[in-house]
């Protein structure tokens, strides 16, 4: 079936150091690949997503590029804020509107 | 204000009650989601509605139960209440039905059984 496998449960990072979250996932077909952020008391808000092969997704210094044939999605940031620390999710759609999460990751950036 | 509402924001009930989840949205959206996030599992996917009728069922069991009485609202009826079934209950809700469609979710109904 369907799933996503995100490496790291939690990075802790100070503010301006480089930020990449791993994220692989598994389909039987060509998914919809997300990245959504979750901050304390508030439900998941998307990103971006991706849809086709070497698609670049970006949003406020985020980005990641759907790459097929690694089946990964992995995100990236320059640059981090205190303001990014936050739970992040990859996660999958495919042929239908079910979105598979995966475990998520707790960013903290520390000032 | 306020695009997703869901009542109650918190929930306690005791084993074997039944109790509504109440979920409303002002987003001009045809199709609504349940989801739920409890501390062992991540995010998971329960049901889609579109156009008011049921899409996807992704919960083994017959206790919870969708309802949606208007276009803009999808309400989670769950009877004979565990322990298990604590968690934080995500409606979501998205233009259409489709896989690239992005889903908006509501500050959650943070459920406790006793």
């Amino acid at each position: 079936g369907d799933s996503v496998t995100q490496t790291e449960g939690q990075v802790a990072l100070s503010e301006e150091d480089f930020l990449t979250i791993h994220c692989n996932y598994s389909a039987s077909g060509y998914p919809t690949l997300f990245w959504y952020v979750q901050y304390p008391g508030e439900g998941p808000q998307l990103l971006f997503r991706a849809s086709r092969d070497k698609e670049k997704g970006s949003s406020r210094g985020f980005e990641a590029t759907y790459d097929k044939g690694t089946t990964s999605f992995h995100l990236r940031k320059a640059s981090v804020q205190e303001s990014d620390s936050a739970v992040y999710y990859c996660a999958l759609s495919e042929g239908n509107n079910r979105i598979f999460f995966g475990d998520g990751t707790q960013l903290v950036v520390k000032p | 204000d306020p695009k997703i509402i869901q009542k109650p924001k918190y929930l306690v009930a005791v084993t074997g009650s039944e109790k509504i989840l109440i979920c409303e949205q002002y987003l001009g959206h045809n199709a609504m989601y349940w989801y739920r996030q409890s501390a062992k599992k991540p995010l998971e996917f329960m049901f889609s509605y579109s156009y008011q009728k049921l899409m996807d069922n992704q919960t083994a069991s017959s206790r919870f139960q969708p309802q949606s009485s208007k276009k803009n609202h999808l309400d989670l009826q769950i009877t004979a209440l565990k322990p298990d079934d604590s968690a934080t209950y995500f409606c979501a809700s998205s233009q259409e039905g489709t896989a690239y469609a992005e889903q908006f979710f509501g500050p959650g109904t943070r459920l406790t059984v006793l």
